[in-house]
């Protein structure tokens, strides 16, 4: 039973394009959050949602838009992708937002040619 | 500052080996801390939960020290499965923006050799 799943898990496109990641989580959790890990190997939250409200929106660009139609669902999609993007891009849940452990999905490695 | 610092490593033990992480964090008012395992090319999985009396998990003991905001993680009779990227963890806590932000640690890479 895969408790946090992410799709795709690979992700190649061109530069300018846009491209949507998925997470689902069968937790029952009521948070989710979207990381980003780049080339260093240092993840950095990006959103996270709580009962479907945006609760942190960390200094992305907007071209990142999360989407969330319900607790168990946390989406991001990427406008007009850059080189810069390229990155593992992990979704995590959480019970609460008062400092539980999260949860990650397997990541989605995102590749900007 | 960074929010949480780690020695980056590399640390190379053999099998059998005592190895000890540190970690420290800036934010005093820091209230949750943990340790993440995440092996290469995976996700990172909770190891353990630190609190502040110390704690033991088997081979693994974590420690906090609040007054100097430094947290540490004690592996005990290293198995080559212990192999990872170990992450340090912490939680601010609080109200409005600081709350849910978990901050990570770039990790210490671990290596047992047989």
């Amino acid at each position: 039973d895969t408790a946090v799943s992410q799709t795709p898990k690979y992700l190649v496109t061109q530069m300018g394009n846009d491209k949507s990641i998925k997470c689902e989580q069968n937790l029952g959790h009521d948070t989710m959050y979207w990381y980003k890990q780049d080339s260093k190997k240092f993840l950095k939250i990006m959103f996270s949602y709580n009962n479907k409200e945006l609760i942190i929106n960390e200094t992305v660009p907007n071209r990142f838009s999360p989407k969330s139609p319900d607790k168990a669902h946390l989406n991001l999609h990427i406008n007009s992708l850059e080189l810069g993007d390229s990155a593992v891009y992990f979704c995590a849940s959480s019970q609460g937002m008062g400092g539980g452990a999260l949860y990650f999905g397997p990541g989605t490695r995102l590749t900007v040619t | 500052r960074k929010e949480v610092e780690q020695d980056p490593g590399p640390f190379n033990v053999p099998e059998g080996a005592t190895v000890a992480f540190n970690c420290t964090y800036s934010n005093s008012a820091s209230q949750s801390f943990f340790w993440y395992r995440q092996d290469c090319r995976k996700e990172p999985k909770l190891l353990m939960s630190v609190y502040s009396s110390g704690n033991e998990d088997g081979r693994f003991t974590a420690q906090l020290n609040r007054a100097s905001q430094y947290i540490s993680l004690l592996i005990r009779d290293s198995k080559l499965s212990d192999s990872a990227t170990y992450l340090c963890v912490v939680n601010h806590g609080g109200r409005g923006s600081t709350l849910g932000r978990l901050y990570f640690g770039r990790g210490t890479q671990l290596t047992v050799w047989p």
